[in-house]
């Protein structure tokens, strides 16, 4: 069974330049978060998604944060503009169901200059 | 709110040493809950899980207890080899099934 495919793996970009990721979760699997793991804590969650639905977003800072899953399946994050303290990996997961494990990705390290 | 507290590492042994990583954790109702480890570069990975009160979790030699009375999953190790070096990181799922909250990591390193 494929793994969650999160790309690119790494990311350095300027303070106030936009960035987005992409996420491909595993196959049939309904549904899709996305984390922040700041250097040093534990992942935080900023979205989920029940196929293209969004089921919490109550952590996302939606004024620089979106994220979509338009067809149920794959899904981006984007930052615009971002700043110095979005530096962090961002990991995506996938699970059969909301209450199932989920399966993490290998994550995106995005660095602000 | 929910929230998961683990003990700080960095934590390191030898070899065949005995591991213990210390998790409580804050929550309504009656959670479940997991150890993932992360290895240096990747994403995290399910080790194990207990989903009710006196559950023991097992895999690769690691388990964990779901303690209720005293709100602990700690895990242990008999034996530690050097590849599990990694970051360690208990975590809770609410009542409702839908939310993963972390605590903030446990780093082992094991020397040889």
């Amino acid at each position: 069974e494929a793994g969650v495919a999160q790309s690119p793996r790494y990311k350095i970009i300027e303070k106030r330049q936009s960035v987005a990721f992409w996420c491909n979760p595993i196959s049939g699997h309904a549904t899709l978060y996305w984390y922040q793991q700041i250097l040093g804590q534990g992942p935080k969650l900023l979205i989920q998604f029940q196929n293209n639905g969004v089921v919490d977003d109550s952590q996302l800072p939606k004024d620089r944060f979106s994220a979509e899953r338009l067809k149920g399946v794959d899904s981006t994050l984007k930052i615009q503009p971002a700043k110095l303290e979005d530096s962090a990996v961002y990991l995506c997961a996938s699970s059969s169901s909301s209450n199932q494990p989920q399966h993490f990705g290998d994550g995106t390290r995005l660095s602000i200059l | 709110g929910n929230s998961v507290t683990q003990m700080e590492g960095p934590v390191t042994l030898s070899e065949e040493a005995f591991l213990t990583i210390n998790c409580t954790y804050t929550a309504t109702g009656y959670p479940s809950l997991f150890w993932y480890v992360q290895y240096p570069g990747e994403g995290l990975q399910l080790l194990l899980k207990a989903t009710k009160a006196d559950d023991k979790g097992s895999n690769k030699g690691f388990e964990a207890t779901y303690r209720k009375e005293t709100t602990s999953f700690h895990l242990e190790k008999g034996s530690v080899q050097v590849s599990d070096s990694a970051v360690y990181f208990c975590a809770l799922m609410n009542n409702a099934g839908n939310m993963l909250t972390f605590g903030g990591g446990t780093r082992l390193m094991v020397k040889p």
